[in-house]
């Protein structure tokens, strides 16, 4: 079965300093991975999206991803934090066939210090 | 504006009581998503649908019930029978009917709270 592992449940980081969330992947199959942000008390939103095409992936409000197959891997970045990425944030793994669907990681929530 | 809308924001149920969930979307999405989310355990799917009048169980199926009559709705009812229904309910769709790879689009959400 597919799964998702985000280590660390809550980061702190330095408005400027560098945003690095992680998150490795099981899959048996190729992959779709996605990065979502959800702010307090509203949906989900989606940063991101690994399709194969590129192995870095850019996104919205200055968010990237690089794929890295050997390391199962999958962390996202942000070169300079701003108090409104301030958030948590899910990583999330579908398989290109088969009948797993979309599958969550635990989460990561994002403090912003001034 | 094309979007998901959920309500009510919050729900209250009593004891021994059924509520139940709106999700609608303007989409025009086939397929569409029930996730329940509880503190440090990140989403789990309840039920889903990938066309209109077929439905398939999910992870936590259980104590929960839904419908799709309509291509544009799938509400989601908590029964009596789900004896830890505090949570925050998130509705999702996405565009086709294989759901391989496709980005789900989520709503608002909706918080349920027992009395």
């Amino acid at each position: 079965a597919q799964s998702v592992t985000q280590l660390g449940s809550h980061v702190s980081v330095s408005e400027g300093a560098l945003v690095l969330l992680r998150c490795n992947y099981s899959s048996s199959v190729p992959p779709y991975l996605f990065w979502y942000v959800q702010y307090p008390n509203q949906g989900l939103q989606l940063l991101l999206k690994y399709t194969s095409a590129a192995t870095l992936v850019k996104g919205i409000n200055g968010f990237e991803a690089e794929f890295k197959k050997s390391e199962t891997s999958f962390h996202l970045t942000k070169p300079s934090a701003h108090m409104s990425d301030a958030a948590e944030y899910f990583c999330a793994v579908s398989p290109d066939f088969g009948n797993e669907k979309l599958t969550f990681g635990t989460g990561t929530r994002l403090t912003i210090i001034p | 504006d094309g979007g998901i809308t959920q309500s009510p924001k919050y729900l209250f149920r009593k004891e021994g009581q059924n509520v139940t969930l709106s999700c609608e979307q303007n989409l025009n999405h086939d397929a569409m998503y029930w996730y329940r989310q509880d503190p440090g355990q990140g989403l789990r799917l309840i039920y889903y649908s990938q066309i209109v009048n077929d439905f398939q169980k999910g992870d936590i199926a259980e104590g929960y019930s839904v419908s799709r009559e309509k291509k544009e709705s799938f509400p989601l009812t908590v029964t009596s029978a789900q004896k830890n229904p505090t949570a925050f309910y998130l509705c999702a769709s996405s565009p086709g009917t294989s759901g391989f790879g496709e980005t789900q689009y989520f709503g608002p959400g909706t918080r349920l709270l027992v009395l």
